[in-house]
């Protein structure tokens, strides 16, 4: 079936280092992924988002790059910041319609 | 910038009644979603709409939920005799096209006593 994971449920950075989310999937016919951040007690916010026939898409300070060879997806994020703290999820489209299979999320902290 | 919104935040409802959680799309958007989040968990996918209908649906989804778009603004999920394994937050997304950039709300956290 069609599932998307994370490798680590935590990760801590220091203020100013970059920081490198992954994300697993499983289907290979997928051709959209999405990540989001979420801080506590909001919605996800729409981070970046990328096609399957490209292999990275810069943003502000962030950086997505797709490995479809072995369907791995990651996020990094240059200069992390404290604003940055939240738990960051990978979405995938669903080869039916239009919904997200999300990831289990990973909890970005940022040390001062 | 224009947002999704939600109401109410919050809402505590006793088990076997009927609630109706109300969204405002963001107003260019054709397709609309929601999904739920149980407490430490990861968001799931309920169901999609588009032009009046819905087009795509979970096994969560059962005949206790619908949602409906009452008028040109309002999305709204209703489920009709709530369980205690409905409390969860419940976010309402929306698109300007199918399945991409899908921007989501702030969420309604309902709580089911």
């Amino acid at each position: 079936g069609e599932s998307v994971g994370l490798h680590l449920p935590t990760l801590s950075v220091q203020e100013g280092d970059n920081s490198i989310i992954n994300c697993a999937y499983s289907n290979s016919a997928s051709d959209y992924f999405i990540w989001y951040k979420q801080e506590s007690g909001k919605g996800p916010q729409f981070i970046i988002d990328i096609r399957s026939n490209m292999d990275k898409r810069q943003g502000q300070r962030v950086t997505v790059l797709l490995n479809k060879t072995v369907k791995h997806l990651s996020l990094q994020i240059a200069a992390t910041q404290p604003g940055d703290s939240a738990v960051y999820f990978c979405a995938e489209k669903g080869t039916q319609g239009g919904k997200l299979i999300f990831g289990q999320g990973t909890e970005l902290s940022v040390k001062p | 910038e224009p947002e999704v919104t939600q109401t109410p935040s919050h809402q505590v409802t006793q088990m076997g009644q009927e609630v109706i959680l109300r969204c405002v799309p963001i107003s260019n958007h054709l397709y609309f979603y929601w999904y739920r989040q149980i407490l430490g968990q990861k968001v799931e996918f309920l169901v999609s709409f588009y032009n009046n209908e819905i087009s795509e649906k979970s096994e969560i989804f059962d005949d206790q939920f619908s949602v409906e778009r009452p008028d040109g603004s309002n999305f709204t999920l209703k489920i009709r005799s709530t369980k205690l394994e409905d409390s969860a937050m419940y976010f309402c997304a929306s698109s300007r096209l199918t399945g991409r950039e899908q921007y989501f709300g702030p969420g309604t956290r309902l709580t089911v006593t």
